[in-house]
């Protein structure tokens, strides 16, 4: 079956620190990868995937993600966290052609002064 | 372009009232999803279209719950009779499946309130 997890819901880092946001998958064809994120009273914005090719792709807002296919992961990685950061955070699973995607529950950032 | 639209962007209604929600995708995208996100469940699909067409609708709670599509540029979800546990962040997305690109693009959501 189809499924995504983030282990972690709550992660608290300071300003300056860095940042891994951990996602497992489970797919049975190739997997497109996306990391969303949420700001309080917003919707999600993506802020990048992975289709093909490099396994290290790069977003916005700094973040980055490495694809590892032996371990079903997809981490979100940030060197240097700022305050704005603060947010939600959804790794999501899909594949080409295919509309649907599966959603992990979230991962809430808190950043300290 | 401005994005996926959605209407109303809060709504508060007593148990039992029809709700409908709004939503304008991107223009040019060929398919449609509405989620339901709850502190409880957190983001869930209700129902996804292709094309105008619903693909899949596994994920409506009820028959209280329908949603439909009548041309490229508008859908609503509406809720008949609306109940207290229906109160949620409703989320219409939007993507073009196109060379394998799937990405999909969010509303703002409609927040709705049940009393």
């Amino acid at each position: 079956a189809q499924s995504v997890t983030q282990p972690d819901i709550h992660i608290t880092v300071s300003e300056g620190a860095s940042l891994e946001l951990r996602c497992n998958y489970s797919y049975g064809a190739t997997p497109y990868l996306f990391w969303y994120v949420q700001s309080p009273g917003q919707g999600l914005q993506l802020l990048l995937k992975y289709f093909s090719g490099d396994t290290l792709v790069q977003g916005i807002k700094g973040f980055e993600a490495e694809f590892k296919r032996s371990q079903s992961s997809f981490n979100l990685r940030k060197p240097s966290v700022h305050w704005s950061d603060a947010a939600e955070y959804f790794c999501a699973v899909g594949a080409r052609n295919f509309n649907k995607f599966y959603f992990g529950s979230g991962t809430k950032l808190n950043v300290k002064p | 372009d401005a994005g996926v639209i959605q209407s109303p962007r809060h709504e508060v209604t007593e148990m039992g009232q029809e709700v409908t929600l709004r939503c304008k995708p991107i223009s040019g995208h060929n398919s449609l999803f509405w989620y339901r996100q709850t502190m409880m469940r957190g983001l869930e699909l209700l129902i996804y279209f292709n094309n105008n067409v619903p693909i899949d609708d596994s994920g409506m709670p009820e028959d209280r719950f329908s949603a439909k599509m009548p041309n490229a540029s508008f859908s609503t979800l509406k809720i008949q009779p609306s109940e207290p546990r229906d109160s949620a962040v409703y989320f219409c997305a939007s993507s073009l499946i196109e060379g394998g690109n799937n990405e999909q693009f969010f509303g703002p959501g409609t927040r709705l309130t049940v009393l």
